[in-house]
Parts: structure tokens; C-alpha cells; sequence
């Protein structure tokens, strides 16, 4: 699998939007780009995933770079309760539920 | 809809000794996946079960082995404990094998004195 490089931490004020960077230069044609994120003393989360076209669900929006070398997360209007660690995953389909985590970044969202 | 449990919530053993951690999967769902994470890190794949057979396997070693039941619950078996085995051990679950979205317990903090 393809490895990704995330920025350690970042901070976003309440209502604004968070916009998460992922690089993954080395993504292969059949990889997919995975988010999860992990609230302190939980579980990950499942956040959104794409391939090639930008994404959107109720949590968040994915934009991939049409070289697909690079994406970012972004929560339109990060709220106290988005303050997690956010992982970018890449990996195909045949191992989309046995992922490997890398340290992600730390999201604190402030007043 | 009962979400994944995990059981214990907490543990503490020694050296040498042998754990069993037990998941309880998320309602319809026929695929557990079993996760270490070492503090400070992601959590790292550890084996899979789809229908009471393993379905892959991360790097981790033969001491690492596990059960899934007729009910789709499942066991995580780690013999010869060793101190770096200490870790929150999480358990996730999804409808089917190849299906994106997982669904994780809180996880067990095993603690290895």
C-alpha cells in the first residue's frame, strides 16, 4: 500500500472550515484514499472515501488532485466535537477493511 | 441496533501469560477485523474474519490467533505476552468483507507488567 504524509497537528476555530492535507505520491491506479478519525478514548470513525472524483457525504468533502498525488479533508463548519486525530489511508478495494493507520493529524478545534 | 462492544475494557497481565479479548460485532455484520494501537500511534491490522474463517492477516506473529463465532462474535488469543504488546486492541466490524465503512469498539487497554 501506498504510503501517505499528513502534518502532525493543526488548530481551526469553531465554524470555520478545517481543511486536512494528505500527500500520497506513490498511490497506485486502483488505490483508494480513506479518512478515518479517532476521538479521544474511542474507536476510529469512518469519515469518506474517493478514488478520483471529489466526494462529498454529511460529514465532510474529499478533494482529490487530478494526479491524485495529494487530497484534502475538509468539515465545512468544524464544531468542539471535531477536535480528533484524522487518518488518511490509502489502499485498494481488496483491503479496504484491513487498513494500516500511520499517525494521522491532530485536529483541535478552539473557541 | 446494538453497536460493537468489547470486553474487557481494561486488563492487566505479565510477562509470559496468555489473553483472550473478546468482540461482540455490530448487528447483521459477518466480517470482524481485529487492530492493535501502541500509544502515540494508528492502529495497525491484525487479522480478519469473515464467516468464522481468517480472511487475512497483518505482520504480526503465530502467538497473535483468533476465533470468530456462528453469532459473528469474536476472540483475540495473544499467547506469551510480551511487554510491547501492551496497547489498546480494537475490534471493528462491517457487513461484508470487502465493504469500506467499519464500524469499532472502544477498544481494550492491555496493559503487559
Amino acid at each position: 500500500d501506498a504510503k501517505t504524509t499528513q502534518p502532525t497537528s493543526m488548530d481551526c476555530a469553531e465554524g470555520r472550515a478545517a481543511n486536512l492535507p494528505c500527500n500520497h505520491s506513490t498511490i497506485s491506479g486502483n488505490e483508494y484514499v480513506y479518512w478515518y478519525r479517532q476521538i479521544h478514548s474511542q474507536g476510529p470513525q469512518y469519515i469518506i472515501h474517493g478514488l478520483k472524483n471529489n466526494e462529498t457525504n454529511e460529514m465532510a468533502s474529499l478533494i482529490i488532485t487530478e494526479d491524485r498525488k495529494s487530497s484534502t479533508l475538509i468539515l465545512p463548519h468544524a464544531t468542539l466535537r471535531d477536535t480528533a486525530v484524522y487518518y488518511c489511508i490509502v489502499s485498494d478495494t481488496g483491503t479496504a477493511s484491513k487498513l494500516t493507520f500511520g499517525t494521522g493529524t491532530r485536529l483541535q478545534v478552539t473557541l | 441496533e446494538t453497536g460493537v462492544t468489547q470486553s474487557p475494557t481494561h486488563l492487566i497481565k505479565t510477562r509470559g501469560q496468555q489473553v483472550t479479548l473478546r468482540c461482540s460485532s455490530q448487528s447483521g455484520h459477518n466480517t470482524v477485523s481485529w487492530y492493535q494501537q501502541a500509544l502515540g500511534q494508528g492502529p495497525q491490522f491484525i487479522f480478519q474474519y469473515y464467516r468464522e474463517e481468517e480472511n487475512g492477516r497483518g505482520n504480526f506473529p503465530p502467538r497473535f490467533s483468533g476465533l470468530q463465532f456462528p453469532n459473528y462474535s469474536s476472540e483475540l488469543n495473544v499467547n506469551a505476552l510480551e511487554l510491547d504488546d501492551s496497547a489498546l486492541y480494537l475490534c471493528a466490524s462491517s457487513l461484508l468483507a470487502g465493504v469500506v465503512e467499519q464500524f469499532f469498539g472502544p477498544g481494550t487497554r492491555l496493559t503487559v507488567l
